[in-house]
């Protein structure tokens, strides 16, 4: 079985702060883990994803996130907010057989001026 | 190439009439997942078709849903006799052949929000 916890529903930085959304996942098989992000009255866009290799991913848009296996973490980072970054991003969770993705509940991101 | 096209983006609805939404996948992906997501929810996976193939429809109410991807044309989701819980948006997401892509290559549609009033 597979679970997703993103800890925060929303989180508020300032133009230029460092961005830090938290996620934690559960999986019995070696996960494939996912940040996607959605604009209002948009779909889902991936961000970046996890698979096998190297544990620091890099994504578009300046995004990157690190796998760490020992506290079953991904957390999204981005090191400068910008304010086209607000938005509400989903973490998500795949891998084994299964084709499915378990998304966590999404947090919001809100870029202060 | 065109991404993952559904219409209609916004979808109005009474109670008790029907609600039909439409998914076309990417050029070259033959599977295809319906995902629905309540207000201030994450996405729920509802069933995964291949082309004239329920897969997996272990995510979808027992009642009233069902969805099809025929040889020809669009995924189709359709919800009878509408409920106001079935207010939410519905995403359609497809993959390419070799069956394992859902677990790397998503690609999302910008969803149909259906509001039953």
């Amino acid at each position: 079985a597979q679970s997703v916890t993103q800890l925060g529903s929303h989180v508020s930085v300032s133009e230029g702060a460092l961005v830090l959304l938290r996620c934690n996942y559960s999986s019995s098989v070696p996960p494939y883990l996912f940040w996607y992000v959605q604009y209002p009255n948009q779909g889902l866009q991936l961000l970046l994803k996890y698979t096998t290799g190297a544990t620091l991913v890099k994504g578009i848009n300046g995004f990157e996130a690190e796998f760490k296996k020992s506290e079953t973490s991904f957390h999204l980072t981005k090191p400068s907010a910008h304010m086209s970054d607000a938005a509400e991003y989903f973490c998500a969770v795949g891998g084994g057989s299964s084709y499915k993705l378990i998304f966590g509940s999404g947090t919001r991101l809100l870029v202060r001026p | 190439n065109a991404g993952v096209m559904q219409n209609p983006r916004h979808l109005v609805r009474r109670r008790g009439q029907e609600a039909r939404l439409r998914c076309s996948p990417m050029k070259g992906h033959s599977h295809v997942y319906w995902y629905r997501q309540l207000p201030e929810e994450g996405l729920k996976f509802m069933v995964y078709l291949q082309k004239e193939n329920i897969i997996d429809e272990s995510g979808m109410p027992k009642e009233r849903f069902s969805a099809e991807f025929p040889k020809e044309g669009p995924s189709i989701l359709r919800i009878q006799q509408v409920v106001r819980g079935d207010s939410a948006a519905y995403f359609c997401a497809s993959s390419p052949l070799d069956g394992t892509g859902m677990n790397t290559e998503a690609f999302f549609g910008q969803g149909t929000r259906l509001t039953v009033v």
